[in-house]
């Protein structure tokens, strides 16, 4: 199973919301992923959680808050957003070997901010 | 500086017409190469693993392959649901960080 799953599928908020973004892995992956990507760019990285640790933190706005509960969920929190937030937000995972690893990613969500 | 250049940006294919993708890289390390496939507001679909120069991989229509500066993506006698944004990605690091290519909009008409 390389199933990373993702919810919600599509998010409308307003500036002033706090929401949260959810991905699942039972892969038994040690390392999660959360992309931004607007239309017709390839994927940004924003966060890396290795052994549910924070690895990377590309000088993402603290408008934007990870988290890793266990080694199979994470989230992302958002709170007071921008209307250039508005993006497909992809979620992914790969085993974490010393070699190149694959990651998989989620479907994403669609979020809209207005 | 890491760099990725796919090319070309776009490319429209006849059905059974075949062609190829070119990712070039240049970067300090390369710990693997790798393409994925994304539909329009889908995520990337993963296709291929590359370590090393001299590599192939093959699966259906699409054949990748590894030179020490490019990779190239061949797409055989293409189907329409061969339509797709291919993307390419290096990882250098030891944190899974990928650098993608901007990508390759492949569309095939019957």
């Amino acid at each position: 199973d390389t199933e990373v799953t993702q919810t919600p599928k599509h998010l409308v908020m307003g500036m002033t919301n706090k929401k949260s973004l959810k991905c699942e892995q039972h892969m038994g992956h040690r390392a999660m992923y959360w992309y931004k990507q607007k239309a017709k760019k390839p994927p940004e990285l924003m966060f890396v959680y290795s052994y549910e640790k924070l690895s990377i933190n590309e000088s993402v706005p603290s408008r934007f808050s990870p988290e890793c509960p266990n080694s199979s969920l994470l989230n992302l929190h958002l709170h007071a957003l921008q209307p250039e937030d508005s993006a497909l937000y992809l979620c992914a995972s790969s085993l974490l070997t010393s070699g190149g690893d694959e990651q998989f990613f989620g479907p994403g969500t669609r979020l809209t901010v207005l | 500086e890491d760099q990725v250049t796919q090319s070309p940006e776009a490319l429209r294919l006849q059905e059974g017409e075949s062609s190829s993708l070119n990712c070039s890289y240049t970067v300090s390390g390369l710990r693997g190469l790798f393409w994925y496939r994304q539909d329009p507001g889908k995520g990337p679909e993963f296709l291929f693993t590359l370590y090393s120069a001299g590599e192939e991989k093959e699966k259906e229509r699409l054949k990748a392959t590894l030179t020490k500066k490019e990779s190239f993506l061949h797409i055989t006698a293409p189907k329409p649901e061969d339509s797709a944004t291919y993307l390419c990605a290096v990882q250098t690091d030891s944190w899974g960080k990928l650098q993608f290519g901007a990508g390759t909009q492949v569309v095939v008409t019957p």
